[in-house]
């Protein structure tokens, strides 16, 4: 089963109105990291949040780990068409032998104008 | 800084070819890692390394070789390629572990086996 559930699979937004993805684990999370792929591209770093109850913003962009540290949210102010893309998170999860992150399978963003 | 490069780009083997993928940092990273991602799919740990002359296994390591002789690069090794190996690449590379430091990735190689 997957690690890192991520919702929704899909988001299709009018231009300017806000949104928000989830990544849920059933474990414990270590390290949660949300990253932005453009289709046929590498990953570009966004936030990474460590402790329970963090919040980070940029620009536009907010995200949050919850208190025990089993989901993070991404939420995005008045979307504009540079926010389209692949929203991905990544996470260190407890119990994970390999020394690398586990991955959600992403969500597609498409802005509307 | 280059930060971390790959090539080729695109390949296209035919079954039971073998090639490498390459990858190089520049910005002197302990940790490297090599993963896949399928279409729909979440990226998937291939192997990695935390310093120069130590490799392990990730997730997905069946089909798939690594060396890491400087701590500049990382090659991966696709032995005998598969179908099933369809993928693109993606090599990522880090100055401390996952858990605290943040990892840069290449714009990847999208093979194709046919």
């Amino acid at each position: 089963s997957q690690e890192l559930e991520q919702s929704p699979q899909s988001l299709i937004v009018q231009e300017g109105k806000n949104l928000t993805i989830n990544c849920t684990s059933s474990k414990t999370l270590y390290g949660l990291y949300w990253y932005k792929q453009k289709y046929g591209e590498g990953l570009i770093f966004l936030m990474m949040l460590q402790k329970g109850g963090e919040e980070k913003s940029h620009e536009k962009i907010t995200a949050k780990l919850d208190e025990k540290k089993q989901q993070s949210s991404l939420h995005i102010t008045a979307s504009q068409p540079s926010h389209a893309g692949i929203y991905l998170c990544g996470a260190r999860v407890s119990g994970g032998g390999a020394d690398g992150l586990t991955f959600g399978k992403g969500t597609h963003l498409i802005i509307q104008p | 800084n280059a930060g971390v490069t790959q090539t080729p780009k695109f390949r296209i083997l035919k079954i039971g070819q073998s090639m490498t993928l390459q990858c190089a940092q520049d910005m002197n990273h302990n940790y490297m890692y090599w993963y896949r991602q399928d279409p729909g799919m979440g990226l998937k740990l291939i192997y990695y390394s935390v310093g120069a002359g130590i490799t392990d296994k990730g997730e997905v390591p069946n089909g798939y070789n690594v060396s890491r002789s400087t701590t500049e690069d990382f090659p991966l090794r696709l032995e005998l390629a598969a179908p099933s190996q369809t993928s693109v690449y993606f090599c990522a590379s880090s100055y401390a572990p996952p858990q605290i430091d943040k990892q840069y990735f290449g714009p990847g190689t999208r093979l194709t086996v046919l």
